[in-house]
């Protein structure tokens, strides 16, 4: 069965570093995703990315967020300056034409 | 408003028992999924519906669009079903997803 990978399962930054989340998804999706799950509370949408740009943004995704498709096939979210905030599970997702929507394993991200 | 909410909050169930965590939504929806979350994290579709009933093994989904309602049932319920069961939907078919708050689901032995 397909499936959506991401590396890694689990980092730790100082804040006010840089990190880059990465992200395989299916290899015919087109349409790809980052969610992200703040310990204890539902799952929130931050980005939605469709030929090579963003088709949609929440009000969390603000300028130290961004998303690209550097090679055709990874996926990278990228924090520009963590905050303690930032700490929380992220979840990729891709999906094809009339197909759902395929979740990865997640990264947890800890801001210390 | 919340557009997604679930009831209940917290269950917990004996092993064999048959339970049903309820899902409503306040928006027109083109998919409605049912998912499954362990304590480690990972997020696992276990049903995408746009009509009807659909059936896994032991987890059987329903939805009343009319109602916008949607139920997720498991029957003969294990302790391996402890989980959190999120439901999810989608405005339009290639949109974001929508998440609820999670049904926490403890079955006991």
């Amino acid at each position: 069965e397909p499936e959506v990978t991401q590396t890694p399962s689990h980092q730790v930054t100082q804040m006010g570093q840089e990190v880059i989340l990465r992200c395989v998804p299916i290899s015919n999706h087109l349409y790809f995703y980052w969610y992200r799950q703040i310990l204890g509370q539902k799952v929130e949408f931050l980005v939605s990315f469709y030929n090579n740009e963003i088709s949609e943004k929440s009000e969390i995704f603000d300028d130290q967020f961004s998303v690209e498709r550097p090679d055709g096939s990874n996926f990278t979210l990228k924090i520009r300056s963590t905050k303690l905030e930032d700490s929380a599970m992220y979840f990729c997702a891709s999906g094809g034409t009339g197909e759902t929507q395929y979740f990865g394993p997640g990264t947890r991200l800890l801001v210390l | 408003k919340n557009e997604v909410e679930q009831s209940p909050q917290n269950l917990t169930a004996q092993e064999g028992e048959f339970i049903t965590i309820n899902c409503s939504y306040s928006v027109g929806i083109s998919a409605l999924h049912w998912l499954q979350q362990h304590p480690g994290g990972g997020i696992v579709s276990l049903f995408m519906l746009s009509s009807g009933k659909k059936k896994h093994g032991r987890l059987i989904a329903t939805i009343n669009i009319q109602e916008k309602h949607s139920s997720l049932h498991i029957t003969a319920s294990h302790p391996r079903d402890s989980a959190v069961y999120i439901c999810a939907v989608q405005k339009t078919s290639y949109d974001k997803v929508i998440f609820g708050p999670g049904t926490s689901l403890s079955v006991i032995p």
